[in-house]
């Protein structure tokens, strides 16, 4: 089974700190992402990586960076928290495409509720 | 603008009875279609993929069908259990390059003994 693992369930934190969010699979999976999820927005993509030290933008970006230095860990990057900015962070992980029914599937870690004060 | 739109946003059933949750989108090229099913506090875990060519797909109680040509895909729930209760998200997966996914904002279902 795959497993996605994120390092905080919960987290609290204050306007103006830098946040870091730890994401780990141990499927050895090409791709990451890091989502956010809101009440009636459903999951929005901030971020994805497809190879070691390789980043790409989704769609909200802002106010956030990652980091994919080896290729089970992705990051994401708080550098400097804003109320806004609470939320459920979901991570996943998928492989590139393959000719089957799992083809890009996205398994998802269970999620960090961060609340910034 | 690819666009998921899921109905209803939330539902209450008794548990026995089954439940339709619907999906319609806007995504082009379409490549393929999934629901996810999302526990209280947890990450969504996929129920059903279909491609282009299914129009049916079926885990266990779970049966996802999908309408190519009105771009409508519905998740059937037969005899609903108490776990049932979470939330269902449809995500749907242009066919250009990168594969990006379009996710719907989800229908929240309660199953009530």
């Amino acid at each position: 089974d795959v497993k996605v693992t994120q390092s905080s369930r919960y987290l609290v934190k204050r306007t103006g700190e830098k946040v870091f969010l730890e994401c780990v699979q141990d499927m050895d999976h090409e791709n990451m992402f890091w989502y956010r999820q809101d009440p009636g927005l459903g999951l929005r993509l901030i971020y994805f990586s497809y190879d070691v030290k390789m980043k790409e933008k989704g769609d909200i970006p802002e106010g956030y960076s990652v980091s994919r230095e080896k290729k089970e860990r992705f990051s994401l990057i708080l550098e400097s928290a804003s109320t806004n900015q609470t939320s459920m962070y979901l991570c996943a992980s998928s492989l590139v495409g393959q000719e089957s029914e799992t083809q890009e599937t996205q398994y998802f870690g269970p999620g960090t509720r961060l609340l910034v004060l | 603008k690819n666009q998921v739109e899921q109905s209803p946003q939330s539902l209450i059933i008794l548990e026995g009875k089954n439940c339709t949750l619907q999906c319609n989108y806007t995504v082009s090229p379409f490549s393929n279609l999934r629901w996810y099913k999302q526990d209280t506090g947890r990450g969504p875990v996929s129920l059903t993929i279909m491609t282009f060519s299914e129009n049916t797909k079926s885990n266990g109680r779970y049966t996802a069908t999908l309408d190519a040509d009105t771009k409508q895909s519905s998740l059937h729930i037969t005899a609903s259990q108490l776990s049932d209760s979470a939330s269902y998200i449809c995500v749907v997966s242009d066919n250009n390059a990168g594969n990006m996914l379009t996710f719907g904002g989800g229908t929240r279902l309660m199953v009530k003994p």
